[in-house]
């Protein structure tokens, strides 16, 4: 079945260090998207890619960094530099233009 | 810039009852709009997608409806169940083909 698939589900971060959640798609969607979610907000974009080796900021990009080295891969540094960094992350696809999006399960990152 | 509203906030409902949810946004220059679902603690669900030329699309028990002149769109559900109780959130996209959010309605459907 194609799909998003997410991972870890659940991360946790010390002080200082850098973790990477990873997003893979095979439905061969051109644009891939991260947004993190926090209680009682909104969906916030951190970074977009709509095609490979090429990536835009989003809204809330300070502190996080990504790469698009395949088309069905997009993975997220969360670094140091992100201070408050404890939220549900979610990755998304779509084919591109005004096509729909598809999300993936989503991973929960707690600093301790 | 694009301003995307979910009232209510919340809502608690008896089974069995047809209820709508409403999404508003601010600026008619959409491409689409698309309702999600979300579990607690899951991923988003995509529920419809009604593009900008369309007024409503339907899926089972659910119809959206899309307003680009009064800047409304609504989800409509028939005959409610328990399952259905979740996040319900409406999503519009943007001239730069970004989805726009708001910040959605919990729903619980009471037995």
């Amino acid at each position: 079945d194609g799909g998003i698939t997410q991972s870890p589900k659940y991360l946790f971060r010390k002080e200082g260090q850098n973790v990477t959640l990873s997003c893979e798609q095979n439905l061969n969607h051109d644009a891939m998207y991260w947004y993190r979610q926090d209680p009682g907000q909104g969906l916030r974009l951190i970074y977009y890619s709509q095609i490979v080796n090429d990536f835009q900021k989003g809204d809330i990009a300070e502190g996080y960094s990504v790469s698009r080295e395949k088309k069905e891969s997009f993975p997220l540094t969360v670094t140091s530099a992100q201070k408050n960094p404890t939220a549900f992350y979610l990755c998304a696809s779509n084919p591109q233009g005004a096509a729909g999006y598809t999300f993936g399960s989503g991973t929960r990152l707690t600093v301790v | 810039k694009q301003e995307v509203t979910q009232i209510p906030a919340a809502l608690s409902v008896p089974e069995g009852e047809n209820l709508v949810l409403n999404c508003s946004f601010t600026d008619s220059a959409i491409y689409n709009l698309q309702w999600f679902r979300q579990d607690p603690g899951k991923g988003l669900t995509s529920l419809l997608l009604i593009q900008s030329s369309q007024r409503e699309q339907t899926s089972g028990r659910l119809n959206a409806s899309l307003d680009k002149s009064s800047g409304r769109s609504t989800l409509y559900i028939a005959a409610s169940q328990p399952g259905d109780s979740a996040t319900y959130l409406c999503a519009a996209m943007d001239s730069n083909y970004q989805l726009i959010w708001g910040a959605g309605t919990k729903l619980i459907i009471k037995p």
